[in-house]
């Protein structure tokens, strides 16, 4: 039930985009997006609720694809503040007790 | 503003050594978590709750208990620490499953067990 993320680490300049991959093999009810900065607590990026459904946070944004039961995190221009590690977490569709499962996260390095 | 906060920032203790995590909420929230945090095995759910008293199991729950007296406190206990138990621990918090529930993180525990 721990969705899968990919990739596992990805090294960027700045201003070049990244994808960050999480796929589940349970129907989703949800998918959230965190990242977490070294020796911090994740800090909530989005949360998506519907199938197909994109938001956006300045120039991080996401999507979500309910029929293959995955969400993509898509980020833009990358900035040296993007450093960190993207955790996706999915609610199954059918959760009666609002757990969510966490991927083993993306690290992303951006370089000067 | 959503607080969650965890009673020590570090904590350093020696094996077998009982040991209290606690975890404070203001938010009303039914639903709270305990997380450990390992690198490359990513967030990992020891146990939680989702009312008073209503507990549990995660995914790793050996060698812990919980316990949640009041609503707003939920206390992770290493019953006999163990140095495999030296980890960064979060606690989160949510509302209940019909809300699409977003957890809330605490600032974490590194828990260093020598």
């Amino acid at each position: 039930q721990q969705p899968v993320q990919s990739p596992q680490a990805v090294i960027l300049r700045e201003g070049e985009d990244a994808v960050i991959n999480c796929s589940s093999s349970k129907a989703l009810y949800s998918v959230h997006w965190y990242r977490q900065k070294h020796g911090e607590a994740p800090v909530f990026l989005m949360i998506l609720l519907k199938g197909g459904e994109q938001k956006g946070h300045e120039k991080i944004s996401a999507s979500f694809n309910e029929k293959k039961q995955q969400s993509s995190l898509y980020l833009t221009a990358s900035q040296l503040s993007y450093s960190g590690t993207y955790f996706c977490g999915t609610l199954d569709r059918g959760s009666t007790l609002g757990r969510l499962y966490f991927g083993r996260g993306t690290q992303l390095t951006v370089w000067p | 503003d959503v607080k969650v906060t965890q009673s020590s920032r570090y904590l350093v203790k020696r094996t077998g050594e009982k040991v209290f995590l606690e975890c404070v909420q203001d938010m009303d929230h039914e639903n709270m978590f305990w997380y450990r945090q390992d690198p490359g095995l990513g967030l990992r759910l020891i146990y939680f709750s989702y009312d008073v008293k209503m507990k549990e199991k995660g995914d790793i729950p050996e060698g812990y208990s919980v316990s949640r007296e009041k609503k707003e406190r939920f206390s992770l206990i290493l019953e006999s620490a163990s140095t495999n138990q030296t980890s960064m621990y979060l606690c989160a918090s949510s509302l209940g499953a019909s809300g699409g529930p977003r957890p809330y993180f605490g600032p974490g525990t590194r828990l260093t067990v020598l």
